[in-house]
């Protein structure tokens, strides 16, 4: 069974850093693309960041670009995101989620979510 | 610059099916999409990625009440022998690259 555990989420103030990790289970995680997905209170899905299974590729969302790095250890079926100066708009549920094709594939869609960790970033 | 268009939000009676509705900006309508579903309180859940061949792969555990189907830049989820339990958000998802990956607003379906 497939699982993405997230943690690290808390009360942040603006400026300061947050380091987001999700733990995986149930598959082979270096196979896989990973990405972070967040979701504002009351608000829609917003693709964060996303990593290719090798770390070669990354890529952000304009919204986060140079402000947020995307991590991941292929040892220990992890994933992280290291957040620094946040803002008050990042405050949000932040999910886990694994790409959809094994095989070295970055492009395609997520076939499995975390629950979530709550960032809230205010003063 | 491709966006996802979705209903805000629809509804149907216990029983009965619903067609959602995702929209491809213009120029876009190759693109595969996938959809997911939000039930309240929980995380998503990927329902079923569509081909613009019109072939789709189902998520693991998707009941055959969930299907399919698309025409021309628009994709849709019908649901039919609709549950209290299918109340829920349902997100289209779509990627490529140079627009990395995309997510349209969302529809509330309402079960009556």
């Amino acid at each position: 069974e497939v699982q993405l555990v997230e943690s690290g989420g808390g009360l942040v103030q603006p400026g300061r850093s947050l380091r987001l990790s999700c733990a995986a289970s149930g598959f082979t995680f270096d196979d896989y693309a990973m990405h972070w997905v967040r979701q504002a209170p009351g608000k829609g899905l917003e693709w964060v960041s996303g990593i290719s299974w090798n770390s070669v590729t990354t890529d952000y969302a304009d919204s986060v670009k140079g402000r947020f790095t995307i991590s991941r250890d292929n040892a220990k079926n992890s994933l992280y995101l290291q957040m620094n100066s946040l803002r008050a708009e990042d405050t949000a549920l932040y999910y886990c989620a694994k790409g959809g094709h094994s095989s070295g594939y970055y492009y395609g869609h997520f076939d499995y979510w975390g629950q979530g960790t709550l960032v809230t970033v205010s003063s | 610059q491709l966006v996802l268009t979705q209903s805000p939000s629809a509804s149907a009676s216990l029983g009965a099916s619903v067609k959602l509705t995702c929209t491809l900006s213009s120029g876009h309508s190759s693109y595969a999409i996938a959809w997911h579903q939000q039930q309240p309180e929980k995380g998503p859940r990927f329902l079923m990625r569509l081909n613009s061949d019109g072939s789709h792969t189902k998520g693991d555990g998707i009941p055959d009440r969930f299907s399919g189907s698309d025409s021309g830049a628009e994709r849709y989820l019908t649901i039919s022998s609709l549950q209290s339990q299918d109340e829920a958000d349902y997100y289209c998802q779509t990627w490529g690259t140079g627009i990395n990956w995309v997510f349209g607003g969302g529809t509330k379906l309402t079960v009556l």
